[in-house]
C-alpha cells in the first residue's frame, strides 16, 4: 500500500513552453502532497504543499505564477512549469502523507526528470 | 525544525552493520526523528521513525538516548543495494502541515 505515482518520468522540452506534471496517490486519499525539487547531488527542496481544494502554499523564494499547484481531488495533483528555462531544469518530486499516519512518514513519487533545452 | 547533522558520506563492507548517527542538539519535546533512504534518481523512502529509546522494523533498528539530542540508524549486515543517501529529519507536525526539511544526508557507499 501508500503508493505514490508520478508521471511523466521524463520529460523534455524546449525553453518557454510549459509542462505539466501529475503526481497520483494510488491506494490512498491525500489531502496534503508536497512538491519538491532536487539538483544533481543536492538534497531535496520543498517547494510548495498542495492542499485538496485551496491554494498551495508556496515556500519562500518559489514563483506562484511560474511553479502552478493544482491539488483539484484526494488523488491528484499538479505542477505545472510555466515557460520553462533551461535553470528549471532538474527532478520534481512529489510526496503525500496518510491522514492518521504518524508524523513525517511521507510516501513519495518516483521522480520526474525535467529537460529544458 | 530542529536542525540535524550527519556524516557526509560513509563506506562499509557488504554484510557488515552500519550506524549513521545523527545529531539534534535542539530537537524539541514533541519532535519525532525519522529517517528517509534515497537512491540516485528516485524519490526518498520511509526507513523508520522513533520518538524514543529504540524502534525496529524489518530492515533497520533506530536507537535514541534519553536526552534525545541524536539518534543512530542502524542497518544490520548490509549488502551492495544498501548503497544510497540517508536522511536524518527532525521535527513536529505543526499547523497540520507536516513539512519535511531535508538535510544534506550521509552517502553510504557499500564495497564488495
Amino acid at each position: 500500500g501508500a503508493v505514490v505515482s508520478q508521471h511523466p518520468s521524463r520529460v523534455i522540452c524546449k525553453s518557454g513552453t510549459s509542462v505539466k506534471i501529475e503526481c497520483r496517490s494510488l491506494d490512498f486519499q491525500a489531502t496534503t502532497m508536497f512538491w519538491y525539487r532536487q539538483f544533481p547531488k543536492q538534497s531535496l527542496m520543498l517547494m510548495a504543499t498542495s492542499n485538496e481544494g485551496s491554494k498551495a502554499t508556496y515556500e519562500q523564494g518559489v514563483e506562484k505564477d511560474k511553479f502552478l499547484i493544482n491539488h483539484a481531488s484526494l488523488t491528484l495533483s499538479t505542477l505545472t512549469v510555466t515557460s520553462a528555462h533551461p535553470e528549471d531544469s532538474s527532478f520534481y518530486i512529489c510526496s503525500a502523507r496518510i491522514p492518521g499516519q504518524t508524523p513525517y512518514e511521507q510516501y513519495f513519487g518516483p521522480g520526474t526528470r525535467l529537460t529544458v533545452t | 525544525l530542529a536542525k540535524t547533522t550527519q556524516p557526509i558520506s560513509m563506506d562499509s563492507y557488504e554484510g557488515q552493520e552500519v550506524n549513521i548517527t545523527c545529531s539534534h542538539n535542539n530537537i524539541a519535546t514533541n519532535d519525532y526523528i525519522t529517517w528517509y533512504q534515497q537512491f540516485p534518481s528516485q524519490g526518498p523512502r520511509f526507513i523508520i521513525q522513533g520518538y524514543k529509546t529504540k524502534v525496529t522494523n524489518e530492515v533497520a533498528s533506530l536507537f535514541i538516548p534519553a536526552d534525545r539530542k541524536s539518534s543512530t540508524l542502524s542497518l544490520p549486515r548490509v549488502s551492495l543495494s544498501d548503497t544510497a543517501v540517508y536522511y536524518c529529519l527532525v521535527g513536529l507536525s505543526g499547523a497540520g502541515s507536516y513539512q519535511l526539511t531535508f538535510g544534506k544526508g550521509t552517502k553510504l557507499s557499500v564495497i564488495p
